[in-house]
């Protein structure tokens, strides 16, 4: 299975743009990316998703570089709200496999 | 819609207890999992099942059973409970929808301790 490498935390400003990068080098050419966040314990919920194209819907933005070894994920305008775990992850037919993935904390 | 439920909430066990936990989805998924989450660290894959009638081993499936007991309900059994069990466990589902997206639904988690 492809594996992924994320920051372990990063801050953020209420309102600023959050980037957060994922390092994919070993991804074959049917893998998918797949982002979720896990707020406070919670089951994780699905963010975003992509194969090849930058993809973007009411929550985030998925940019994927054109040799597809790494994405990053933005969220434009982020929240207190947003503070949360936030997981990339390769998939691989039915299986999604977590990392630790990255701490990310809104602050006001 | 309800979505994915589990139950229990909480459990507290003693070693070598055995416990079922219950996870249903209204959603008409043909996929089901079940997860466990320690303390610090992302979720790994016990079981799944992928259709009505297969499950499938995944990452840490030693100490657990399931049963697809049909469509909708997936269950995960703790035969004889160790304190190494002690975790959050979450169940999930998933479709295939267009444009390639299996996205996952979670349920709340069930948060077992085995004292």
């Amino acid at each position: 299975d492809a594996k992924t490498t994320q920051p372990t935390s990063m801050d953020c400003a209420e309102g600023r743009a959050a980037n957060l990068p994922c390092n994919h080098s070993t991804i074959s050419g049917n893998e998918y990316v797949y982002w979720y966040r896990q707020i406070h314990s919670q089951g994780p919920q699905y963010i975003i998703h992509g194969l090849k194209n930058n993809e973007t819907n009411e929550m985030a933005s998925l940019i994927i570089t054109e040799d597809r070894k790494s994405s990053t994920l933005i969220l434009p305008h982020a929240t207190l709200r947003d503070t949360a775990v936030y997981y990339c992850i390769v998939r691989v037919g039915y299986k999604l496999s977590f990392g630790a993935g990255t701490t990310v904390t809104v602050r006001a | 819609n309800a979505g994915v439920t589990q139950t229990p909430k909480f459990q507290v066990l003693k070693t070598g207890q055995s416990m079922t936990l219950q996870c249903a989805q209204d959603m008409n998924h043909n996929s089901m999992y079940w997860y466990r989450q320690d303390p610090g660290m992302g979720l790994r894959l016990i079981y799944y099942s992928a259709s009505e009638g297969t499950t499938d081993k995944g990452e840490v499936p030693n100490g657990y059973n399931v049963s697809r007991l049909n469509k909708r309900e997936f269950s995960l059994r703790l035969e004889s409970a160790a304190p190494s069990q002690t975790s959050v466990y979450f169940c999930a589902s998933s479709g295939t929808l267009a444009g390639g997206r299996n996205e996952q639904f979670f349920g709340p988690g069930t948060r077992l301790t085995v004292l």
